[in-house]
C-alpha cells in the first residue's frame, strides 16, 4: 500500500520558533509537494520539489523554506513561526513525467502557532 | 493561467438521492482533471481523473464525473448518496506537467 507519512498530526508552537514539518514517501516518487489548507481557500501550493535538492516556489512561499536531501524525504521549514501560519499542512508526492498521474497525500499536520 | 472553481461551498442531499458536486476549470492546453475527497482530519484521497477519451469517468466508491469541454466543467456525481459520503470534495487541474491547482472545496452533507 502506497504511503506518504507526515511526522506529526498536531503541533503547537510559539511565535518566533523555527518549525520543521517532515514528510516521507515510500513510492520512489520524484515529485513532492507541500500545500497549505485553509477554510474557503482550498489547497495552496507552498513549494514543489521535482528531484533531490531541486525545488520551486509555489503560490505562497513567503515565510517558508524547504529541504530535500533524500528522494523520499521533503521537509517544510517555518523560519520564524507566526500566528498567520496556523493552518493544516499537507504533503503529497507523484511520479515524474507525472502528467496524468494522481498525487498521493499524507494525513496532514495541523499546526497552531500561539 | 489555470484555475478551478467550485461554486458551492456546501451541498445538502438526502440519503438515496442522486448528488452532484460542481466544478468548472480554466486551463491552457488539454485539461487533466481530478477529484479528491477529504474526511475530517485526514489527507486527501484520490477519487477519479479525466485524461482523455470518454466524457464519463468512473471512480472509487461509486462516484463518476462528467467532462464537458464546451462548458469547461467536470462535475462529480453519484446516483444514490450514502451518509458515509459526507466529506469535503476538491476538484483539481494538473498543469506544468506535474503541479496541481485545487478548487476551494465543497462540503457534502448527506442526511439520513
Amino acid at each position: 500500500d502506497v504511503k506518504v507519512t507526515q511526522s506529526s498530526r498536531y503541533l503547537v508552537k510559539r511565535t518566533g520558533e523555527k518549525v520543521f514539518l517532515e514528510c516521507v514517501q515510500d513510492m520512489d516518487h520524484e515529485n513532492m509537494f507541500w500545500y497549505r489548507q485553509d477554510p474557503g481557500l482550498g489547497l495552496r501550493l507552498i513549494y514543489f520539489s521535482y528531484d533531490v535538492k531541486m525545488k520551486e516556489k509555489g503560490d505562497i512561499p513567503e515565510g517558508y523554506s524547504v529541504s530535500r536531501e533524500k528522494k523520499e524525504r521533503f521537509s517544510l521549514i517555518l523560519e520564524s513561526a507566526s500566528t498567520n501560519q496556523t493552518s493544516m499542512y499537507l504533503c503529497a508526492s507523484s511520479p515524474r513525467g507525472g502528467l496524468k498521474a494522481e498525487a498521493f497525500f499524507g494525513q496532514g499536520t495541523r499546526l497552531t502557532v500561539v | 493561467a489555470q484555475s478551478v472553481a467550485q461554486p458551492e461551498d456546501q451541498v445538502n442531499v438526502a440519503e438515496g438521492n442522486p448528488l452532484t458536486v460542481k466544478c468548472t476549470y480554466s486551463v491552457s492546453g488539454n485539461p487533466y482533471l481530478f477529484w479528491y475527497v477529504q474526511y475530517p482530519n485526514r489527507g486527501l484521497q484520490f477519487l477519479l481523473k479525466y485524461i482523455t477519451g470518454d466524457n464519463l469517468v468512473k471512480g472509487s466508491y461509486g462516484f463518476e464525473a462528467e467532462f464537458n469541454k464546451s462548458q469547461t466543467s467536470f462535475h462529480l456525481k453519484k446516483p444514490s448518496a450514502l451518509v458515509s459520503d459526507s466529506a469535503l470534495y476538491f476538484c483539481a487541474v494538473q498543469y506544468n506537467f506535474n503541479k496541481f491547482y485545487f478548487g476551494s472545496g465543497t462540503k457534502l452533507n448527506v442526511k439520513p
